[in-house]
């Protein structure tokens, strides 16, 4: 994922537009990549998971891109909602052990 | 499904005190566990992983140590704060590459 340590990206979104979230990799080695949601004061909690095998999934209003070529990954989000706010954060599986997070990109939903 | 419990939920300590933070696992027999640590509006950072009893790997020079007594216990310990310790701790298992997180532990040190 991106540098951990870099203060986390904004993305401000209207109730029902839809969001992108964006992530970059380094590791062109990952095989296997998750998408996080996390709510203030929580831990985070998996939303949705990709091989590196596909280019494509989708979940219950989310879906997740991957670009092996550019080394990226993106989340989008369907009709977005009050509850949607929160922090996103990408992960890779680096090795058999790790997962290694990205920095985060904190959603705000406008009513 | 794992279900992970740490504890406290929040800790204000005075800077040169010692740490103990908890965390216990429940789920399958043997789980890789992780200690992650996220400061004020960034990103979480790999502190040490376990994957077994007595088993530590460290991921960053640092003021914290972290111990595995048994096998589903996990513990992020120090002997002596620094303010830059202050930051919300987290216990995850990883199961088949998903990581499954606890509730946190917010330290606050002053």
């Amino acid at each position: 994922g991106e540098s951990v340590g870099l203060h986390l990206p904004t993305l401000s979104v209207q109730e029902g537009d839809n969001s992108i979230i964006n992530c970059a990799y380094s590791n062109s080695a990952s095989d296997y990549f998750i998408w996080y949601k996390q709510e203030s004061g929580k831990g985070p909690q998996f939303i949705i998971d990709i091989r590196s095998n596909m280019d494509k999934r989708q979940g219950q209003r989310v879906t997740v891109l991957l670009n092996k070529t550019v080394k990226h990954l993106s989340l989008q989000i369907a009709a977005t909602q009050p509850g949607d706010s929160a922090v996103y954060f990408c992960a890779e599986n680096t090795n058999d052990y790790k997962l290694s997070f990205g920095a985060g990109t904190t959603v705000t939903v406008r009513a | 499904s794992q279900t992970i419990h740490q504890w406290p939920a929040t800790l204000v300590q005075p800077v040169g005190s010692p740490l103990s933070l908890e965390c216990t696992v429940e789920g399958t027999s043997n789980p890789n566990l992780y200690w992650y640590r996220q400061a004020a509006g960034r990103g979480l950072q790999l502190l040490f992983y376990s994957v077994g009893i007595g088993q530590i790997s460290s991921e960053v020079p640092q003021n914290l140590s972290a111990s595995r007594p048994q096998d589903r216990q996990f513990i992020l310990s120090s002997k002596k704060l620094l303010l830059s310790d202050s930051g919300f701790y987290l216990c995850a298992v990883i199961v088949v590459l998903e990581a499954f997180f606890g509730q946190g532990t917010r330290l606050t040190v002053v």
